[in-house]
């Protein structure tokens, strides 16, 4: 199975701060990752797909790179909206998702 | 609007069989642009992707779970179901239904379309 591992569990920003999550794959995956914002209570929403590429309606603060084992999100300057927990997933071989990373009010 | 509603009992007795259906509107699971899945997160914790069901009935599970799940689609119905056997405490969790966007060439892994998720206790 191929295990995600992200980075860190938690951080603690204020808004208009860029943020940066690691996520790495325990073997190459390619670029076959996606990462989903989570807020309480709520199912996950989908950000970006194939390590870079914006969903359709994700405001452009939101950037992911990456490819094979390494890969980061990137919050160019932190909304109010975006405090939430943020997920990567692989879907190269089956899927897994990362454990998480809450983004907190500083 | 495309909408996914899970249904499904809320408490089940440890070793006995979780079952739930994803009942879709406004599109349909015999499309050949998507494949029809189940994710789950227990209290507190991340998300599990469970496995998930083509268009054309071929099923992929997580390795994992593979000897205790079952998802199966009825497209008279427009509703694909999960059964997990031989419960357990750890498989207490928001189960949630998701539709896969389905691309030429390329995994159907991601999830544009989720639902709102259901509780599952498993407890005697």
């Amino acid at each position: 199975d191929i295990q995600m591992t992200q980075s860190p569990s938690t951080l603690s920003a204020s808004v208009g701060d860029r943020v940066t999550i690691t996520c790495r794959a325990s073997q190459s995956i390619r670029y076959w990752l996606a990462w989903y914002q989570q807020k309480p209570g709520k199912a996950p929403n989908l950000l970006i797909y194939k390590a870079s590429i914006l969903e359709s309606g994700v405001p452009s603060r939101f950037s992911g790179s990456g490819s094979g084992t390494e890969f980061t999100l990137t919050i160019s300057r932190l909304q109010p909206d975006d405090f939430a927990t943020y997920y990567c997933q692989q879907y190269f071989s089956y899927s897994t998702f990362g454990g998480g990373t809450k983004v907190e009010i500083k | 609007q495309l909408q996914l509603q899970e249904s499904g009992p809320g408490l089940v007795k440890p070793s006995e069989t979780l079952s739930l259906t994803c009942t879709v509107s406004g599109g349909s699971i015999s499309s050949s642009s998507y494949y029809w899945g189940w994710i789950r997160q227990p209290p507190g914790k991340g998300l599990e992707w469970i496995g998930s069901i083509s268009y054309s009935g071929n099923t992929f599970y997580i390795p994992s779970l593979k000897s205790r799940v079952t998802i199966s689609g009825d497209t008279s119905r427009n509703q694909f179901s999960l059964k997990l056997s031989s419960v357990t405490a750890a498989d207490t969790a928001v189960y949630y239904c998701a539709r896969h966007p389905a691309k030429r060439g390329e995994p159907a892994g991601t999830v544009d379309y989720w639902g709102q998720g259901t509780l599952v206790i498993v407890s005697s």
